[in-house]
């Protein structure tokens, strides 16, 4: 089974702050990757697919860029709206779909 | 504009069968795959199976000799059923938009519209 590993678990930003989260996977997966963000009581949002497409509707401050086996999830400057956990998502390995852990973006 | 609506039990005992299920409105129902992922409370998400208009099933082999999921395309809805539940079932489970049904390329982007969620607890 393919492991997606994000880094870090957690993470401390303040507004404006440039921020990067990675994610590895234990074997190559093209870019079949999306990135997800999920806020305290709700369903996750779709950030990126393939990798490195914005999905409609998302600020441009999100992009996201690798192939292979390492992914990263930049946030260019943080909003306040921006605090959250962030997941990977791997979809070479279909039928099988498997997220990363996630990192928990925090306020400093 | 597309939303899922999802329902079912929240309280379950050891052994018994959890039922959720999940209505599409808006968009096309036969154009896309429909998954069911969970997610423990304070951890991450994990797939549990999808389903297309015809019926067809993959299922997360760790889970695959409980789950059923179905379909009802007379109502644009589709099932999750997991037998046999112990307290590791509890989480909040969510239905989810899957992969583009027609999409020929070999890919599988999904998930990018999501019911609100369920919160389902297995407690005797």
């Amino acid at each position: 089974d393919i492991q997606m590993t994000q880094s870090p678990s957690s993470l401390s930003a303040s507004v404006g702050d440039r921020v990067t989260i990675t994610c590895r996977a234990s074997q190559g997966i093209r870019n079949d990757l999306g990135w997800y963000q999920q806020k305290p009581g709700k369903a996750p949002k779709r950030l990126i697919y393939a990798a490195s497409s914005l999905q409609s509707g998302v600020p441009s401050r999100f992009s996201g860029s690798g192939s292979g086996t390492e992914f990263t999830l930049t946030i260019s400057s943080l909003q306040p709206e921006d605090f959250a956990t962030y997941y990977c998502l791997q979809h070479n390995s279909y039928p099988l779909y498997t997220f990363g852990q996630g990192t928990k973006l925090e306020i400093k | 504009q597309v939303q899922l609506q999802q329902w079912g039990a929240g309280l379950l005992k050891p052994s018994e069968t959890l039922s959720l299920t999940c209505a599409v409105y808006g968009g096309s129902f036969s154009g896309y795959y429909w998954s069911w992922i969970r997610q423990p409370p304070g951890k991450g998400l994990e797939w549990i199976g999808e389903i297309n208009h015809s019926g067809s099933t993959n299922y997360n082999p760790s889970l695959k000799s409980r789950v059923t999921i179905s379909v009802d395309t007379s109502k644009n809805q589709f099932s999750l059923k997991l037998s046999s539940v112990t307290a590791a079932d509890t989480a909040v489970y969510y239905c989810a938009r899957g992969r583009d049904y027609y999409d020929s390329s070999g890919r599988y982007d999904a998930f990018d519209i999501w019911g609100q969620g369920t919160m389902v607890t297995v407690s005797s």
